[in-house]
């Protein structure tokens, strides 16, 4: 699997756009690129996911680079129950038996008011 | 409605015992995990299991089992605890998309 790096924490003001990095420079042309986060003493949530093309949805907005070798997670107007660890996962499609989640340190996001 | 729903939401119990965490989803979905995040907060897959199969992370000591009794339900046990055993237990759900995975509010076991 590929590794991501993130950084370990980063701030955001308040309804303004929290852009989270994500670096995946192993990143081979089946693997896909996920979004979660965890809000403190919560289970882990889905946000969203891309392989090539940029996406969106009601949460958030993924922008992939075109060489595919990092990503942004994008929340277009941060408020403070986004205040979360946001994790960067890269993924195969699952083929057999392989459906797991491998979580790294993630990115601590505080929104600021 | 709660989705995945865990129980009980805190256990605090002695080495030595065993005890079960027990999990519960509405989704209908096809695919049940249990992961592990330890005082460090890094989330480590256990177990992910369908009707079909089981696949367990091979560090898991084999005194954490889980169990199905339908497809609704996993349900985690351990045996023998141990004081490494403290952390916070998730139960996860997927269906078609098996990295969109459903989470429950988590379990705190505290082993003293």
């Amino acid at each position: 699997d590929a590794k991501t790096t993130q950084p370990p924490s980063m701030d955001c003001a308040e309804g303004r756009a929290a852009n989270l990095p994500c670096n995946h420079s192993t990143i081979s042309g089946n693997e896909y690129v996920y979004w979660y986060r965890q809000i403190h003493s919560q289970g882990p949530q889905y946000i969203i996911h891309g392989l090539k093309n940029n996406e969106t949805n009601e949460m958030a907005s993924l922008i992939i680079t075109e060489d595919r070798k990092s990503s942004t997670l994008i929340l277009p107007h941060a408020t403070l129950r986004d205040t979360a660890v946001y994790y960067c996962i890269v993924r195969p499609q699952p083929s057999g038996s392989a459906r797991q989640l491998t979580f790294g340190s993630g990115t601590q996001l505080t929104v600021l008011p | 409605d709660t989705a995945v729903s865990q129980t009980p939401k805190y256990l605090v119990t002695q080495m030595g015992n065993d005890k079960s965490i027990k999990c519960e989803q509405n989704l209908g979905h096809d695919t049940m995990y249990w992961y592990k995040q330890d005082s460090k907060k890094f989330l480590k897959i256990m177990f992910s299991y369908n009707n079909k199969e089981l696949i367990i992370n091979e560090t898991v000591p084999n005194r954490f089992s889980p169990k199905s009794p339908d497809k609704a339900h996993l349900n985690l046990h351990i045996n023998s605890l141990e004081l490494g055993d403290s952390a916070v237990y998730f139960c996860a759900s997927s269906q078609s998309r098996p990295y969109e995975q459903y989470f429950g509010p988590g379990t705190r076991l505290t082993v003293t």
